[in-house]
C-alpha cells in the first residue's frame, strides 16, 4: 500500500527564517510526487511535479527536491503570505490515478 | 487562465437524502478525478475517469456513483446521505503527457453538510 508521510506536522517561522519540509513515500512504483499548496476551506493548488530522483524545481521563494525515498520543499526568506497547508502526494505506476496524500504540514509565517 | 469548475460551492442535506455534485473540468482536459476530504483530514480519492469510461476507483462507498459526460463535465451521485459524508468535495482534471504523471488541477470544492 502507498503512503505518504510528512513532518513537521506544523512549524512556526518568522519571516525571513528560511527551512525545509519533509515527505517521506512507500510506493511499488513511482510515476510522480506532486507538491500541493492549500489554503483552509479551499482546493489544493498545484505547485510542482517531480519524476525521478535528482530532479529538482523552483518557483519563486519554494524549491522542491526529490529521492528515491524522501522529497523536500524548501522555502526561502519565507513571507507570511506563504502561510498554508503544504499537501505532499504520490501517484503510483501502473495505471493507478489516484493521489495519496500526507496528512500535510501547517506552515505559520509570523512578521 | 480557465480553473475546474464546481457547483454548488455549499450544499446543506438531511440524513437519507440524495446530493448531485457537477465538475466542469480545464478546457482541453479529458481526465476527471473526484475526491472526498473530511475535516482535518488529506483529500480521499474516489474515482476517476477518463474519455467517459471510469479509469480508475478508489474509496467511493457503494451509495455513491459518478459519469463523465461527452462534454467531459462530471457528476457525483450522493444517495441515502449520512451524516459522516459532511465534507468537502474536490475534483481535479488533467490532461495525458507522454511517459510521465498527469498533474491533477483541483477545483474549489463543493462543501457538503449533512444535517
Amino acid at each position: 500500500e502507498d503512503q505518504v508521510t510528512q513532518s513537521p506536522e506544523a512549524l512556526r517561522l518568522q519571516e525571513g527564517e528560511s527551512s525545509s519540509l519533509n515527505c517521506s513515500y512507500t510506493v511499488s512504483g513511482l510515476r510522480g510526487l506532486f507538491w500541493y499548496r492549500q489554503d483552509p476551506g479551499k482546493g489544493p493548488e498545484f505547485l510542482f511535479t517531480l519524476y525521478s530522483a535528482g530532479e529538482e524545481k523552483e518557483k519563486e521563494r519554494l524549491k522542491a527536491t526529490l529521492t528515491k525515498k524522501e522529497s523536500f520543499l524548501h522555502i526561502t526568506a519565507p513571507k507570511p503570505e506563504d502561510s498554508a497547508t503544504y499537501l505532499c502526494a504520490v501517484q503510483a505506476s501502473g495505471g493507478a490515478d489516484g493521489l495519496t496524500f500526507g496528512k500535510g504540514t501547517h506552515l505559520i509565517i509570523q512578521p | 487562465a480557465a480553473g475546474v469548475i464546481q457547483s454548488p460551492r455549499h450544499l446543506i442535506k438531511e440524513k437519507r437524502e440524495t446530493a448531485t455534485l457537477k465538475c466542469y473540468p480545464i478546457p482541453r482536459h479529458d481526465t476527471v478525478y473526484w475526491y472526498q476530504q473530511g475535516p482535518g483530514q488529506d483529500p480521499q480519492f474516489l474515482i476517476s475517469f477518463y474519455e467517459k469510461m471510469q479509469s480508475d476507483k478508489g474509496s467511493i462507498p457503494d451509495r455513491f456513483s459518478a459519469q463523465q459526460f461527452s462534454d467531459y463535465h462530471s457528476e457525483l451521485n450522493m444517495s441515502s446521505l449520512e451524516l459522516g459524508d459532511s465534507a468537502l468535495y474536490f475534483c481535479a482534471s488533467s490532461h495525458p503527457l507522454a511517459g510521465g504523471a498527469d498533474t491533477q488541477y483541483f477545483g474549489p470544492g463543493t462543501r457538503l453538510t449533512v444535517l
